[in-house]
């Protein structure tokens, strides 16, 4: 069974850009998360996606966005990019239930902001 | 809220000696506790987690970690280290609200193994 996939990989942005990352989970997973990794603040939430619908979020300004399609497929964006906003980007998939269900990581979009 | 602590940001032993890695948590509720690792350049991969039951938990690479309510930590061990396992271990709870969840990451302990 193929792992999470994000694309693309390597990002370089300048500010005041937009950015759009994709995620494609594992089959038959319904839930996508996506979290920031940056040195100073480590992995931060940003939201989850479940059957198309945002179930929760982290706290991010309203320049995170995201959304799920209906083949479970996740794409977030950021706009207005500052420079803070480098950081690595990962996705987890899982089935989404309540519970232990872990979240399977992809290997991130490592985005960088000029 | 629950919340993780990992006690180290940085741990250097020396190969064939024991590793042994510090999580304490905070949770009002029963958690679910992971820990994951994270090599250079990569995502994070599951070692193992804890969610009921048997409070010894094995994981991969001879992994292990034992959940003690009572001192509200989930401690990850390894007997013996070898190179390979030189990585970046982030121990984390799952937050669980009605039907929606999140992981809660400590701030990471890098692993350093040397000859």
């Amino acid at each position: 069974k193929a792992g999470v996939t994000q694309t693309p990989r390597y990002l370089i942005k300048t500010r005041g850009q937009q950015v759009t990352l994709s995620c494609s989970p594992i089959s038959g997973h319904r839930s996508v998360s996506w979290y920031q990794q940056t040195p100073g603040q480590g992995l931060q939430f940003l939201f989850e996606y479940f059957s198309e619908t945002q179930r929760n979020k982290g706290n991010f300004p309203g320049r995170f966005s995201g959304r799920q399609f209906s083949n479970s497929r996740s794409e977030m964006n950021v706009s207005t990019l500052e420079l803070g906003d480098s950081a690595l980007y990962l996705c987890a998939s899982s089935l989404g239930g309540v519970g232990g269900n872990e979240q399977f990581f992809g290997p991130g979009t490592r985005l960088t902001v000029l | 809220a629950q919340s993780v602590t990992q006690l180290g940001s940085h741990v250097s032993v020396s190969e064939g000696a024991l590793v042994l890695l510090r999580c304490n948590y905070s949770s009002s509720v029963p958690p679910y506790l992971f820990w994951y690792v994270q090599y250079p350049n990569q995502g994070l991969q599951l070692l193992l987690k804890y969610t009921t039951g048997a409070t010894l938990v094995k994981g991969i690479n001879g992994f292990e970690a034992e959940f003690k309510k009572s001192e509200t930590s989930f401690h990850l061990t390894k007997p013996s280290a070898h190179m390979s396992d030189a990585a970046e271990y982030f121990c984390a709870v799952r937050t669980n609200t009605g039907t929606a969840s999140k992981l809660t990451f400590g701030t990471g302990t890098r692993l350093q193994v040397t000859l």
